[in-house]
């Protein structure tokens, strides 16, 4: 079966506590993304791969890395969390391609929800 | 930059009634248009999409049709049930901004609820 698989689900840690949430993705795809998801705010793109060690910015990277040493993995780390963090966080793959009609759907895997105290 | 405007709700129905959320967007050239649901617990599903102006995405009895003129992507159902009730995204993809990044950008969310 064809899915973007996170882990874990649920995690409650301490202000500056290293964490990892993984991502992972059986289809091959190039591109993965991670977004996180407030209320009254929508999904927001924290960072995001083209391709094995091609990564990027996305609209709210501060206080987060990543990393892309394998096509099928895309592990989100937050090195000293903190309250602001807490959030729900979803990792997305897709084929890539380039163009307008080279649109290819993303796909999301089932959220991790982060709770820093 | 781009940007997604959409109905904020909560949207409360009764079984078989018609669905109507409202989604107006902001972009340069012409984006994609994707309506995704995220059902209680669930990551989002791509529920239905539009690539270029007058195309209509449908899905499981949803409708919504890409109208540049006003630059709008209204989600549309005509009887739903109780299954349907959920959030409800809207997002776009603009291919001519953000290099290869191939982003969405969501509005806020609607959450929908169907009551028997």
């Amino acid at each position: 079966e064809a899915q973007v698989t996170q882990n874990p689900r649920y995690l409650i840690t301490v202000t500056g506590k290293k964490l990892t949430v993984t991502c992972s993705q059986n289809m091959n795809h190039e591109y993965m993304s991670w977004y996180r998801q407030d209320p009254g705010l929508g999904l927001r793109q924290i960072y995001y791969s083209m391709n094995v060690e091609v990564t990027d910015k996305g609209d709210v990277p501060e206080g987060y890395k990543v990393s892309r040493k394998e096509k099928r993995n895309f592990p989100l780390i937050l090195e000293s969390p903190s309250p602001n963090q807490t959030s729900l966080y979803f990792c997305a793959s897709s084929l890539s391609g380039q163009g307008v009609v080279a649109y290819y759907e993303q796909y999301f895997g089932p959220g991790t929800r982060l709770t820093v105290t | 930059g781009d940007s997604v405007t959409q109905m904020e709700g909560p949207v409360t129905l009764s079984e078989e009634a018609f669905l109507t959320i409202n989604c107006t967007y902001t972009a340069t050239g012409y984006p994609s248009l994707f309506w995704y649901v995220q059902y209680p617990g669930e990551g989002l599903q791509l529920l239905l999409k539009a690539t270029k102006a007058d195309d209509k995405g449908s899905n499981k009895g949803f409708e919504a049709t890409y109208r540049k003129e006003t630059t709008s992507f209204h989600l549309e159902k005509g009887s739903v049930q109780v299954s349907d009730s959920a959030v409800y995204f809207c997002a776009l993809r603009n291919p001519n901004s953000g290099g290869s990044n191939y982003k969405l950008t969501f509005g806020k969310g609607t959450l929908l609820t169907v009551n028997p």
